[in-house]
């Protein structure tokens, strides 16, 4: 079963307004990754948080992790049709081998 | 370097016929997966390696499916016989160390649709 499963399943909005994309997981972990996948393409890693961090800045990205929710959140800022595609959060159980694994993503269309 | 490369991007093949992948991993990186992904069931783990050995091969959905890594620069996952529930985009990854604090480096995939 997937530890990390990412909300809404679907989101759409106009260029210039800001996204928010959340996961939710299941067990303790020692940190979350956010991944892109463009349309047809690989995964990509945006960004990592550890499990002590509350919040994380990467230029337009903006990631918060609530342990004890045992949830994170993805916002992307000002946001451009370059940035339509899913987003995925990755994770791994503390106090073991991290074995990253998925949800099934958000699907993100930013219209220009 | 060229990341990791995976080959055929695309596959088309009929039911009951034997289909390998192929993935080389970025040079240096000590584990490789082995992902499948579907609409209906998102991204799954099917095996990974570390240092050319599998380490967990609970994903793979049956015995129909094997994974091989002869070398630390090539891996192959093979499906025999085809069926076409396994029409799925299958990616390899690689990363150079397994604490989470390493990323993933994904191939482009390899759709398969078994007719």
């Amino acid at each position: 079963s997937q530890q990390g499963e990412e909300d809404p399943q679907a989101l759409s909005i106009q260029e210039g307004e800001n996204a928010t994309m959340n996961c939710s997981y299941k067990t303790s972990i020692n940190n979350l990754q956010w991944y892109r996948q463009n349309s047809g393409r690989g995964l990509v890693h945006l960004i990592l948080i550890r499990s002590n961090e509350r919040e994380k800045h990467s230029g337009r990205l903006r990631v918060t992790l609530d342990t004890s929710k045992k949830s994170s959140s993805l916002l992307i800022t000002a946001s451009r049709a370059a940035d339509t595609a899913s987003y995925f959060c990755a994770t791994g159980k503390a106090g073991g081998s991290y074995i990253p694994t998925f949800g099934r993503g958000t699907s993100l269309i930013v219209h220009p | 370097d060229a990341g990791v490369i995976q080959s055929p991007r695309h596959e088309v093949t009929e039911m009951g016929q034997e289909v390998t992948l192929r993935c080389k991993p970025i040079s240096g990186h000590d584990y490789l997966f082995w992902y499948r992904q579907t609409m209906m069931r998102g991204l799954e783990l099917l095996i990974y390696f570390n240092n050319n050995v599998p380490i967990d091969d609970s994903g793979m959905p049956e015995d129909r499916f094997s994974a091989k890594m002869p070398n630390a620069s090539f891996s192959t996952l093979k499906i025999q016989p085809s069926e076409p529930r396994d029409s799925a985009v299958y990616f390899c990854a690689s990363s150079i160390v397994l604490s989470g604090t390493g990323e993933l480096f994904f191939g482009e995939g390899s759709r398969l649709t078994v007719l």
